[in-house]
């Protein structure tokens, strides 16, 4: 089975400072990634997906990049922060296709001051 | 496009009482739907999900939910709540389309307060 790791939990970091939070899944070959946002209050934005290696689409312009250097690999970047980037980020996983929907990471708690 | 329709951002019942949290989406072709649980500060859980199979699902912690076509929904229920099914749900819509990229569209998600 799948297993997704997700780090760091929480995050504090200053406006203006770079991000990179980083996702790895364990347990399957070329699956397809994605990161989410949960702002306080709302639902979960879809960020970007990857169905392969250097393979990134974005779903929402913003100050937010992508990157999937390895197979299992995905990585949310940003080079300068803004205050509207706080929130829960989730990275999730589908290694068969929507039906078998996804597995969650843990998430971070990012907060930008 | 796919779309997902949350009634009541927040719910409350008490202890033994019945769950119900409605799910109304949208789709152009025939839907894959999911329920998933959050607890505070952590990821999303499965809990079913239905895949053009039997219209009654059945999940973990006792919840079901059933899909109705014919009214767009794919309503949740639970005969009694527990006090431990206190937390944040969500309903997604997925369709796999031609670029099988598999993305969920989620709803805005119900919180659920279960009451002693």
């Amino acid at each position: 089975s799948q297993t997704i790791h997700q780090w760091p939990a929480t995050l504090v970091q200053p406006v203006g400072s770079p991000l990179s939070l980083e996702c790895t899944v364990e347990g399957t070959s070329n699956p397809n990634l994605y990161w989410y946002r949960q702002a306080a209050g709302r639902g979960l934005q879809l960020l970007f997906y990857s169905v392969g290696i250097g393979q990134i689409s974005s779903e929402v312009p913003q100050n937010l990049s992508a990157s999937r250097p390895q197979d299992r690999q995905f990585i949310l970047s940003s080079k300068k922060l803004l205050l509207s980037d706080s929130g829960f980020y989730l990275c999730a996983t589908t290694a068969q296709g929507a039906i078998y929907g996804y597995t969650f990471g843990s998430g971070t708690r990012l907060t930008v001051v | 496009a796919q779309s997902v329709t949350q009634l009541g951002s927040h719910v409350s019942v008490s202890e033994g009482a019945l769950v119900l949290l409605r799910c109304n989406y949208s789709s152009s072709v025939p839907p894959y739907l999911f329920w998933y649980v959050q607890y505070p500060n952590q990821g999303l859980q499965l809990l079913l999900k239905y895949t053009s199979a039997a219209t009654l699902v059945k999940g973990i912690n006792g919840f079901e939910a059933e899909f109705k076509k014919s009214e767009t929904s794919f309503h949740l229920t639970k005969p009694s709540a527990h006090m431990s099914d206190a937390a944040e749900y969500f309903c997604a819509v997925s369709a796999l389309g031609s670029s099988n990229t598999g993305k969920l569209i989620f709803g805005q998600g119900t919180t659920l307060q279960v009451k002693p």
